[in-house]
């Protein structure tokens, strides 16, 4: 069965600092891959989305991700943290458009000033 | 502004009674909508998915009868709550996908059965 791995259910990172939010996938074929963000209480918000061409996916706030097929893996970044930034980030991937979208188990982001 | 509306965003209801969740898209006809559940720190669960028009198809482990999603219009799909009990206590979001549109999720609905 298709599953979504993300490292690390919290990171925490000092403000100004690089963010790296892990997310591997295991798949036959390349998925549709995505970021969200959900802040407390909230539903969840895309931050970028991979389908086809260029690998490096640029996203809202800053985020960025890069699919890379040999490693099965859809890694979030961002250069510089902000105190905003703190939430819980999903990885989710689908097989196809508009399809079951499999989330990954999330991952905390505290941002320290 | 939002594209989808999901409603209420809070409900405290008394044990064994029906709570009824709306999701509306705004600005397009949603073809097909989902009903996720999500425990405290844990990922979404997916529960169903509906078309319009059509009965809902339900994810293994999911009861229908107590879970029922009915989806009357393009841009409406409700989730009735059928006598809850203190373990549906949870956090229920909706996401809807319209024709050539990609997913929207409402602001989610927190149930608490007391």
């Amino acid at each position: 069965a298709q599953s979504v791995t993300q490292l690390g259910s919290h990171v925490s990172v000092s403000e100004g600092a690089l963010v790296l939010l892990r997310c591997n996938y295991s798949s036959s074929v390349p998925p549709y891959l995505f970021w969200y963000v959900q802040y407390p209480n909230q539903g969840l918000q895309l931050l970028l989305k991979y389908t086809t061409g260029a690998t490096l996916v640029k996203g809202i706030n800053g985020f960025e991700a890069e699919f890379k097929k040999s490693e099965t893996s859809f890694h979030l970044t961002k250069p510089s943290a902000h105190m905003s930034d703190a939430a819980e980030y999903f990885c989710a991937v689908a097989y196809n458009q508009g399809g079951k979208l499999i989330f990954g188990q999330g991952t905390e982001l505290s941002v320290k000033p | 502004g939002a594209v989808v509306s999901q409603h209420p965003s809070w409900v405290i209801c008394k044990s064994g009674t029906s709570v009824k969740i709306e999701c509306r898209s705004l600005d397009f006809q949603a073809t097909t909508m989902f009903w996720y559940r999500q425990f405290p720190k844990q990922s979404l669960m997916l529960m169903a998915t509906s078309n319009e028009g059509s009965k809902a198809t339900y994810e293994q482990g999911v009861e229908k009868d107590k879970f029922l999603i009915n989806h009357a219009s393009l841009t409406l799909s409700t989730l009735t709550v059928t006598s809850a009990h203190p373990e549906d206590s949870s956090f229920y979001i909706c996401r809807v996908d319209g024709r050539n549109t990609e997913a929207f999720f409402g602001q989610g609905t927190r149930l608490t059965v007391v």
